[in-house]
């Protein structure tokens, strides 16, 4: 089983810290994902990474930046928290594209609910 | 621009049937995804389609017109552990990305 987990489940800052999200998956998947999910708005890619070091930004990467120094592990940071930033994190993975598996499913980890003061 | 409909809530008994619609407007189109979620935790997996007509897998059944950018999620036999929201995504191009609809929560009376 694709096993996804998150650091924290619930996480309280206040504004203008810096925080750390971490993400690590256990079965070698190359892409890597973060989103935010706000009610009425859905999930939505904040960047994704397809191999070691390399990222992409997606639909909302402002005031964030991201890590991946291992294939396992992916980092969401906030430089400097904001209150608009209080939200649910997910992380999910996937092999990479072109693979042999017919949908090559997203699988998500348990989700940080951060809330910014 | 990238467009994903769903109804945001829909209310069903148990044992009955429900159909869950998605309608898209991407630039791309590689496939389409349906994930349950149920409160507080995260999004599952439940159905893929890619070509056109209907996916049966159990009790869920899925099915995709691409020429008219439309979806639907059939629930039959529902239980109250049903009770979650229904999202749908579209796989639009490479690197697997994923665009989401905003979900369906489906609430399952007695």
């Amino acid at each position: 089983d694709v096993k996804v987990t998150q650091s924290s489940r619930y996480l309280v800052k206040r504004t203008g810290e810096k925080v750390f999200l971490e993400c690590v998956q256990d079965m070698d998947h190359e892409n890597m994902f973060w989103y935010r999910q706000d009610p009425g708005l859905g999930l939505r890619l904040i960047y994704f990474s397809y191999d070691v070091k390399m990222k992409e930004k997606g639909d909302i990467p402002e005031g964030y930046s991201v890590s991946r120094e291992k294939k396992e592990r992916f980092s969401l940071i906030l430089e400097s928290a904001s209150t608009n930033q209080t939200s649910m994190y997910l992380c999910a993975s996937s092999l990479a594209s072109g693979t042999s598996r017919a949908y090559n499913e997203q699988f998500f980890g348990p989700g940080t609910r951060l809330t910014v003061l | 621009g990238q467009n994903i409909d769903q109804p945001t809530e829909m209310t069903a008994t148990e044992g009955a049937i429900v159909q869950i619609n998605c309608t898209y407007q991407t630039s791309g189109f590689n496939g389409l995804f349906w994930y349950q979620q149920h409160a507080g935790e995260a999004p599952t997996f439940l159905s893929y389609n890619v070509l056109d007509g209907l996916e049966e897998k159990g009790r869920f059944s899925s099915f995709l017109s691409r020429s008219k950018g439309y979806s639907y999620l059939l629930l039959k036999e529902l239980q109250m552990k049903d009770s979650a929201s229904y999202l749908c995504a579209v796989r639009t191009g490479g690197y697997n990305k994923l665009i989401f609809g905003a979900g369906t929560r489906l609430a399952v009376h007695p």
